[in-house]
C-alpha cells in the first residue's frame, strides 16, 4: 500500500528557534497533502493544503509566517514552525491523498516540544 | 463549533464481544466518513469507511453503519480483541475520503482480555 513517511518522528528544540518537519510520499506522487496538529485529548485539526508548485492554503486562526509550508515536489512537503514557542508544542501529522484510494494515507506523525 | 463529535472518550469491553464506537456529524454537507485507529505517537490508520450513498459497509470483524436523517453513524467491532485496544477517530469529507478530513476527538477502547 501507498507509504507516507514523516521526519523527524519527535524534537525538542529551544524557544525562539525553527524546526522543519518533512512529509514524503515513497511510492507514489502527491500533488496535495495535508498537515494536522494535535493537541492532547484533542481531535486532529487541519492546518494547512499544501500544493505541489504552489502556495499552500491555511485553515482559518492558523498564521501563515508561523508556520511555513513548502512543497517543492511531487513527493516532498515541508512544514517548518519558526520562532517555536511552548504552546506550539503538540503532535504534527501530514498526509497523502492517492489516485484511485477513498482514503489519504497519514505519516507517523512529529511530536514536537518546545523547551 | 464540532462539525463532527464523538461524545463518548472511553470504552471498555471484554474481549469477544461487541465494539460499538459512535459518532455524530453536524455537517449535511459531508458525503464521505471514515474510521481511523490511533496508537500514542503514531500516525492514524485507516480502518473502513462509507459513501453517503450506502447505510453500511463491511470489512471483515469491522461494519459501518451510517444514518443519515439521524447524522450518526457508528463503528462495530465484532468478535473485539485486546490488538483492537487503541483510540478510534471518525472522520468526515465533503469531496470523498482523500481529501481534507474533519476529525472527532476520538474515543479510547480497551478490550480486555
Amino acid at each position: 500500500g501507498a507509504v507516507v513517511s514523516q521526519h523527524p518522528s519527535w524534537v525538542i528544540c529551544k524557544s525562539g528557534t525553527s524546526v522543519k518537519i518533512e512529509c514524503r510520499s515513497l511510492d507514489f506522487q502527491a500533488t496535495t497533502m495535508f498537515w494536522y496538529r494535535q493537541f492532547p485529548k484533542q481531535s486532529l485539526m487541519l492546518m494547512a493544503t499544501s500544493n505541489e508548485g504552489s502556495k499552500a492554503t491555511y485553515e482559518q486562526g492558523v498564521e501563515k509566517d508561523k508556520f511555513l509550508i513548502n512543497h517543492a515536489s511531487l513527493t516532498l512537503s515541508t512544514l517548518t514552525v519558526t520562532s517555536a514557542h511552548p504552546e506550539d508544542s503538540s503532535f504534527y501529522i501530514c498526509s497523502a491523498p492517492t489516485f484511485g484510494n477513498t482514503e489519504a494515507f497519514f505519516g507517523q506523525g512529529t511530536r514536537l516540544t518546545v523547551v | 463549533d464540532q462539525q463532527v463529535k464523538q461524545n463518548s472518550p472511553s470504552l471498555s469491553v471484554q474481549e469477544g464481544r461487541i465494539s460499538i464506537l459512535n459518532c455524530d456529524y453536524t455537517n449535511s454537507m459531508f458525503d464521505y466518513f471514515l474510521w481511523y485507529k490511533k496508537y500514542p505517537a503514531e500516525g492514524p490508520t485507516f480502518l473502513i469507511s462509507i459513501s453517503s450513498i450506502k447505510d453500511k459497509n463491511e470489512d471483515g470483524r469491522f461494519t459501518v453503519f451510517l444514518n443519515k436523517s439521524a447524522k450518526h453513524l457508528s463503528l462495530h467491532i465484532v468478535p473485539s480483541q485486546p490488538g483492537d485496544s487503541a483510540v478510534y477517530f471518525c472522520a468526515a469529507s465533503v469531496r470523498g475520503g482523500s481529501e481534507k478530513l474533519v476529525f472527532g476527538k476520538g474515543t479510547k477502547l480497551t478490550v480486555n482480555p
